[in-house]
């Protein structure tokens, strides 16, 4: 059974950038069908995509946070990575990475990790 | 403010049959598909609805998903106690070129 589990501090500074990591167990993150992605949910707020990535590389991002979101993957770890710059007290959120139905204009993100809650305070 | 609107909150009594909306425009639930999320406390979300009416495995046939125009429903019925959740809607933006989420339903089963 495919899993996702975040990781990452907790706590992080502004200005600073965050760097989170997922990594899938029970299946492999170069399946053909599917995309990995990022969403996050601050504090008694609704859900915000911030991006999406293939196993090759390949990325899209949410435009209004494109200068500061960073995706990558790792094939060989199978993980894939969150960075988000210039951090500030409104970054404050559960941050949740999930698989993604690889499919033009799609938002069917069927498996979900628990989600990590990062703070941003100095 | 979300590119997708939905009411804050919506309520039933056990067994009544709930409606959600969500309401868009012609650069995202016209044009594509819409797909509905249940998160429950502290959980991570759900997808109970994709492709705007599809039931992924394992979802009862109490939901089920609509869409007309600019607008789309998520329908419950039959509901129940542990139905009492958020319950959010989303789809792909041509305009923002993004995916987008409304704001999100609280759903309370009184």
């Amino acid at each position: 059974q495919l899993q996702l589990q975040e990781s990452g501090p907790g706590l992080v500074k502004p200005s600073e950038t965050l760097s989170l990591t997922c990594t899938v167990s029970g299946g492999s993150i170069s399946s053909t069908n599917y995309f990995w992605g990022w969403i996050r949910q601050p504090p008694g707020k609704g859900l915000e995509w911030l991006g999406t990535i293939y196993y090759s590389g390949s990325t899209y991002y949410n435009p209004s946070l494109k200068s500061r979101v960073t995706i990558s993957v790792d094939t060989s770890k199978n993980q894939f990575s969150l960075k988000l710059s210039s951090l500030t007290a409104a970054d404050t959120a559960v941050y949740y990475c999930a698989r993604q139905e690889y499919s033009s204009s799609s938002v069917a993100f069927d498996i979900w990790g628990q989600g990590t809650m990062v703070t941003v305070s100095s | 403010q979300s590119v997708l609107t939905q009411p804050p909150s919506a309520s039933g009594t056990p067994g009544q049959r709930v409606t959600i909306s969500c309401s868009g425009s012609s650069s995202n639930i016209q044009s594509n598909y819409v797909y509905w999320y249940r998160q429950l406390p502290g959980t991570a979300p759900k997808l109970l609805i994709y492709r705007d009416n599809q039931r992924p495995s394992g979802v009862p046939d109490r939901f089920s998903g609509s869409k007309s125009g600019t607008s789309a429903s998520l329908a419950i019925s039959g509901l129940r106690s542990e139905d009492e959740a958020d319950y959010y809607c989303a789809a792909w933006d041509d305009s923002l070129s993004g995916e987008v989420f409304g704001g999100g339903t609280k759903l309370t089963v009184l």
